[in-house]
Formats: structure tokens, sequence, C-alpha cells
């Protein structure tokens, strides 16, 4: 079955800390999002890739950091100079960027501790 | 920038019960709009892609309509179930710019 795979699902960070998600797909999907869900908030764009070895930022990229070496990947690392980062994180993908339907994972609960 | 708005937050409703969400956004050189399903703690599930050339979609007990002109958007679930219970999402696409609503809880009730 193809889909998107995140892991892990639940996920524990010190202060001072860098943690990373990963994120895979195997839909063939050149474009891949990441994005950030707080209570209450629609969901917000950390990061967009639309290739392999591109990527973009989006609205509240700050604190965090992305690669793309592979179509089927793209892993967000917190950094530590992200100051508020419990949250959950949604991986997503799609045909190409944007405006194609997108495609989500089961989602990574991160938790300062 | 797009604002993308659902109204109510929260729903209750008896099981049977036919019922409309709404979606409403300001900018309507849209280029489609998703309907999305969340469980508690869960990743989201699309339910239906609506082209901007499009008026509706179908699939099963859902529909979803598109009025561009007004910019809304409305999902209809019929006869609704307890297993029906979660937050919708709608995500409105502009052209390389992707923007979610908060969400509708809905709660169906035995």
């Amino acid at each position: 079955d193809g889909g998107i795979t995140q892991s892990p699902k639940y996920l524990f960070r010190k202060e001072g800390q860098n943690v990373t998600l990963s994120c895979e797909q195997n839909l063939n999907h050149d474009a891949m999002y990441w994005y950030r869900q707080d209570p209450g908030q629609g969901l917000r764009l950390i990061y967009y890739s639309q290739i392999v070895n591109d990527f973009q930022k989006g609205d509240i990229a700050e604190g965090y950091s992305v690669s793309r070496e592979k179509k089927e990947s793209f892993p967000l690392t917190v950094t530590s100079a992200q100051k508020n980062p419990t949250a959950f994180y949604l991986c997503a993908s799609s045909i190409r960027a944007f405006n194609y339907g997108y495609t989500f994972g089961s989602g990574t609960r991160l938790t300062v501790v | 920038k797009q604002e993308v708005t659902q109204i109510p937050a929260a729903l209750s409703v008896p099981e049977g019960e036919n019922l409309v969400l709404n979606c409403s956004f300001t900018d309507s050189a849209i280029y489609n709009l998703q309907w999305f399903r969340q469980d508690p703690g869960k990743g989201l599930t699309s339910l239906l892609l609506i082209q901007s050339s499009q008026r509706e979609q179908t699939s099963g007990r859902l529909n979803a309509s598109l009025d561009k002109s007004s910019g809304r958007s409305t999902l209809y679930i019929a006869a609704s179930q307890p297993g029906d219970s979660a937050t919708y999402l709608c995500a409105v696409n502009n052209n390389n710019d992707m923007r979610f609503g908060a969400g509708t809880r809905l709660t169906v009730k035995p």
C-alpha cells in the first residue's frame, strides 16, 4: 500500500537538544511538506520541497531545518533555536507542488521535557 | 493572503441527522479546495478534492460543494453516524499557497 510514514509517533526533547522527525513516502510524489499543528489553530507550513535537493521556507521556518536528498524522504530537524517546539507535526506529499491533492502521514507529537 | 474560516468550531448532533459544515475563504481565485477528516491524535485523511472548475464532489454519504464567487464551500454529511465524530478541516489552494481552516469538531451522539 502506498502512503506516508512518520516516525516516531511520540518524541520527547530536552532543553537545548536537536531532534529529527522522519517522513518517508512511497507514492512517487515530487512535493513534500512539513506542517505544525497547535490546538485550535489551522496547520502552519514550516518547509516544503518541490523536488529532490531543493526546499523552501514556509511561514514558520525559524528554528527548523530540513533536507531532501532522496525523493522518498524529507526529514525535519527541530533545533534548540525553536523556543516553543511542543506541537503535533504533520508531513504531507502531493504529485506536484501545491496544485494537487495532499496526502498526510499520521503525525509526530513532540513534547519538551 | 488567503484566510480560511470554519464556523462553528464545534458541533454536536444526534445520530441520523443530516448536517452541513461550512468553510469560507477570502480570495476567490482558488485552484482547488480539499476537505479532510482528522481523528484525535491522528493525521489528516482526505475526503474530497474539488477543482476550481467543479461545483461539487460526492463520495458515499459526503457531498462537498464549491461557490467561488461567494468564497464558500460546504460539506454535507447525510445520515450521520457516531463513527463520523472527528474534526473536519478544509484547505484552500491558491496556486503555490495552501491554507487550512482551524476545523470543525463534530460529535455525533448515539
